[in-house]
């Protein structure tokens, strides 16, 4: 089957970096995304890996290693308001979908 | 330019019902997605719609279905409701094949079903 597995909650402090990570299992897929949701809040997208290696988006960067059907999402310089839940995802190749993980919850602390 | 949205946000449905959510996409956006969302699951994959085609149905009964109109507007309808169907019931669109990864998501309908 296809399945993502991450983490259910992180904690860090504010100002710190954290990283969260997304083990994969598919058999062919187009590449990797990240979405973030908060409360009550649709998921919104933050960044997409489809080549092995490291993305940056401003304080977000994303790292995706299809060999070890793994990737993660840093976070750095951690702000109250990146408590969230964050969401790895895979396009399925030739499939017509998008798999989700169960999403990590991370809290910031100050 | 608009986002994604659905509608009705909010709805409270007993046992038995019937229920259907619309979803209108970003515009020029051709293919819609459907997910179920409940606490602690993730998103789980409903339905992908393009040109009005479903190209593929997730692992649900065939209670729950969905149709796509030609102006890419898509409802899905969810028939003899059970408790277990309470969920935030997400819509999401992208410009073509969604090959780049990049979905946008309405803020979804919340059903909770009595």
């Amino acid at each position: 089957g296809q399945s993502l597995e991450q983490p259910s909650e992180v904690t860090a402090v504010e100002g710190a970096i954290v990283q969260i990570n997304c083990t994969y299992q598919t058999s062919g897929f187009y590449g990797l995304s990240w979405y973030q949701q908060h409360d009550g809040g649709a998921p919104t997208f933050l960044s997409y890996n489809a080549l092995d290696g490291l993305e940056e988006t401003g304080r977000f960067s994303s790292f995706l290693s299809r060999s070890d059907s793994y990737g993660y999402l840093l976070l750095q310089e951690l702000q109250m308001k990146d408590s969230a839940s964050y969401f790895c995802a895979v396009r399925v190749a030739g499939g017509f979908k998008t798999i989700f993980g169960a999403g990590t919850r991370l809290f910031v602390k100050a | 330019k608009a986002g994604v949205t659905q509608t009705p946000r909010y709805l409270i449905k007993t046992r038995g019902q019937q229920v259907t959510l619309s979803c209108s996409p970003i515009s020029g956006h051709r293919s819609v997605s459907w997910y179920q969302q409940t606490p602690g699951q993730g998103l789980q994959f409903l339905f992908e719609y393009f040109s009005e085609t479903q190209r593929n149905k997730g692992n649900f009964p065939g209670r729950f279905s969905g149709r796509q109109f030609s102006n890419s507007r898509s409802e899905m309808n969810v028939s003899t409701l059970e408790l277990g169907d309470s969920a935030l019931y997400l819509c999401a669109s992208s410009p073509g094949d969604a090959n780049t990864g990049e979905l946008f998501f309405g803020e979804g309908s919340r059903l909770t079903v009595l």
